[in-house]
């Protein structure tokens, strides 16, 4: 079945520097690629996705790169502010069926 | 346009209780998918049901856990015999197809005594 690793786990910036978080899945098939952020005591949130017709996406400050080949996507975020602050997840769907998660990424900013 | 429903948010039981979790999926939405978050931990997907159907169970344990989706009502998922391993957030997300994105409820934090 799908696996997907998620790295770093946790990930501490200064305020204003760039963040990046990277995954890897492992099922050729998943084309369908969301992130989700989610806030302590919170409901994940959708931030972005990408789908596997697509290299990468961009809104605003967040961007998202997919690369089928390696079967890696990672999620940048620009001009980090401490509303960004939260745990990060990545995941890896095949249509929507059984979406896989990355285990997190515990982002920082410090102001 | 309501988000996804979940009640209770918090839920205590003692050991060997039932525990039923609802969820109301968001209109128009007839895919729910559950998913268990231990503190600290990501989410694991257990079971994707589309309206008195489910889809795929294969992350849900075999024993004392089920769940259904009926024709009208919330989505239901339902733990026997509650041991403490159960504890943790019990989240819902639906979707109004297969393929578009998962928009989440606020979970249900079970804690077991």
């Amino acid at each position: 079945g799908e696996n997907v690793e998620q790295h770093p786990s946790t990930l501490s910036v200064q305020e204003g520097d760039s963040a990046v978080i990277k995954c890897t899945y492992s099922d050729s098939a998943s084309n369908y690629f969301p992130w989700y952020k989610q806030e302590l005591g919170k409901r994940p949130q959708l931030i972005i996705d990408i789908r596997s017709n697509v290299g990468e996406k961009k809104d605003q400050r967040i961007a998202v790169t997919l690369n089928k080949t390696a079967k890696h996507f990672s999620l940048h975020i620009t001009e980090t502010q401490p509303e960004d602050s939260a745990v990060y997840f990545c995941a890896a769907s095949t249509g929507g069926f059984k979406t896989i998660f990355g285990a997190g990424t515990r982002l920082f900013v410090k102001a | 346009n309501a988000g996804v429903m979940q009640n209770p948010r918090h839920l205590v039981r003692r050991r060997g209780q039932e525990a039923r979790l609802r969820c109301s999926p968001m209109k128009g939405h007839s895919h729910v998918y559950w998913y268990r978050q231990l503190p600290e931990e990501g989410l694991k997907f257990m079971v994707y049901l589309q309206k008195e159907n489910i889809i795929d169970e294969s992350g849900m344990p075999k024993e004392r856990f089920s769940a259904e989706f009926p024709k009208e009502g919330p989505s239901i998922l339902r733990i026997q015999q509650v041991v403490r391993g159960d504890s943790a957030a019990y989240f819902c997300a639906s979707s109004p197809t297969d393929d578009q994105p998962q928009h989440f409820g606020d979970g249900t934090r079970l804690s077991i005594l």
